[in-house]
């Protein structure tokens, strides 16, 4: 069974600083998708970014992007030019090569303060 | 971008009535629902899979016959608490996975509380 695990319980960062989350999961797949969510104090999930497994290229969402090491197991989310609106939880979430009903697994969650 | 809906978002019910919680897709089609619950402070928990028109499928340790889900539609999947009790009173997140697209998309919530 695929496993995700976030090591970081909490972070903070100051506004306008970079932070980097950790995340490492399991898998004997040589083909997934990894991705991050951010949950908000609304609790609405929202995905912030995907990896394909099979792309060397680390993704990139505008103040977010990913450091994906497949050897290591490793895909760590970085937000740079934090904002106090990134305040929420963070959740890694590992897919197996996808099929209709492939669930997503997640990690335990980093809670994420950023301070002005 | 695709909307999945829930209704109601919180919820009070008494202990031992019922509760139904719904889940829509409402600008596509979704053969595969998931249902979630998260208590707080902690990460989602998969309770179930549900597939249009097919029953659904249980993780291990979840009570088909408390947690009752039906996927009548391509935009429509319901969890019926049965006989609700103190400890059902969770947060419940619904998601949908696109038909066409395999993207999943997640549904607001569903405050709980069972008195």
């Amino acid at each position: 069974a695929q496993t995700v695990t976030q090591s970081q319980p909490e972070m903070s960062v100051q506004e306008a600083e970079t932070v980097t989350l950790s995340c490492t999961y399991d898998t004997s797949e040589n083909n997934y998708y990894l991705f991050w969510y951010k949950q908000p104090p609304s609790r609405q999930m929202i995905l912030v970014i995907r990896q394909e497994a099979y792309k060397q290229q680390n993704a990139t969402e505008n103040r977010f992007s990913v450091n994906f090491q497949k050897a290591a197991k490793s895909f760590s989310l970085k937000i740079s030019d934090s904002q106090l609106g990134d305040t929420a939880m963070y959740f890694c979430a590992f897919m197996k090569p996808l099929s209709r009903n492939t669930p997503l697994v997640f990690g335990k969650g980093t809670r994420l303060s950023v301070i002005a | 971008g695709a909307v999945v809906s829930q209704h109601p978002s919180r919820v009070i019910c008494k202990s031992g009535t019922s509760v139904k919680i719904e889940c829509r897709s409402l600008d596509f089609q979704a053969t595969t629902m998931f249902w979630y619950r998260q208590f707080p402070k902690q990460s989602l928990m998969l309770m179930a899979t549900s597939n249009e028109g097919s029953k659904a499928t249980y993780e291990q340790g979840v009570e088909k016959d408390k947690f009752l889900i039906n996927h009548a539609s391509l935009t429509l999947s319901t969890l019926t608490v049965t006989s609700a009790h103190p400890e059902d009173s969770s947060f419940y997140i619904c998601s949908a996975r696109d038909a066409g697209t395999y993207e999943q998309y997640f549904g607001p919530g569903t405050r709980l509380t069972v008195t």
